[in-house]
């Protein structure tokens, strides 16, 4: 079955960092584009950050330098680091996975919240 | 970048009644547009892909339609589980993959 497990959420406050981590099952995630969306309570969707399979990244103005995509092959885990968190970025963070540039898998959500 | 628009924003229908939800890009995406649906507490899940091809396990009751600027999500004959947000994705310039804001299908 394929599968998609987000973790790594929390409550942070401004200036922290966190990372999230999205472990795959069923499929191979360097062989797939993954991103990562999120939705601000109450709000719309909101796509962050894409990696290809080959290894090129590529970001939302909004969290351009501040969150860097990567993955790890071995342990089949797409990440998500995210730092100089700003109140603007409590969301819950869903990774998915593409197919012909498309989110057709997602995984169930893990929530950050940026707080003092 | 390409903004997606979607109308209207809330549309309170019956179950067993047809929807319509259109979403319209501020430039050409040619048939590169998805649909999605949500549901409260879950994560999106892909309805449609290239505009009019159904994603896997996807009812035959929703359809869509279009091509440039203006596409059309439709809901043949509306069951109680259908009741949910849709937003539209655009994949023509990619990346950013820009979402319209939603449409909230709610029942009358």
């Amino acid at each position: 079955e394929v599968q998609l497990v987000e973790t790594g959420g929390g409550l942070i406050q401004p200036g922290g960092s966190l990372r999230l981590s999205c472990a795959a099952s069923g499929f191979t995630v360097s062989s797939n584009y993954m991103s990562w969306v999120r939705q601000a309570p109450g709000k719309g969707l909101e796509w962050v950050s894409v990696i290809y399979s080959g290894g090129s990244t590529y970001y939302a103005d909004s969290v351009k330098g501040r969150f860097t995509i990567s993955r790890d092959n071995s342990k089949n885990t797409l990440y998500l680091q995210m730092n100089s968190l700003r109140a603007e970025d409590t969301a819950v963070y869903y990774c998915a996975s593409l197919r012909r540039g498309y989110m057709d898998v997602w995984g169930k959500g893990t929530t950050v919240t940026v707080s003092s | 970048e390409i903004v997606l628009t979607q109308s209207p924003a809330t549309l309170s229908l019956s179950p067993g009644e047809r929807a319509t939800l259109s979403c319209r890009a501020s430039q050409s995406v040619s048939s590169y547009l998805a649909w999605y649906q949500q549901k409260p507490g879950q994560a999106p899940r892909l309805l449609i892909y290239d505009a009019s091809n159904r994603a896997t396990g996807i009812p035959a009751r929703f359809s869509g339609s279009g091509s440039g600027t203006d596409f059309t999500l439709t809901i043949s004959s509306l069951e109680p589980e259908d009741f949910a947000v849709y937003y539209c994705q655009q994949r023509s310039n990619w990346p950013p993959g820009t979402f319209g804001q939603g449409t909230k299908l709610e029942i009358k």
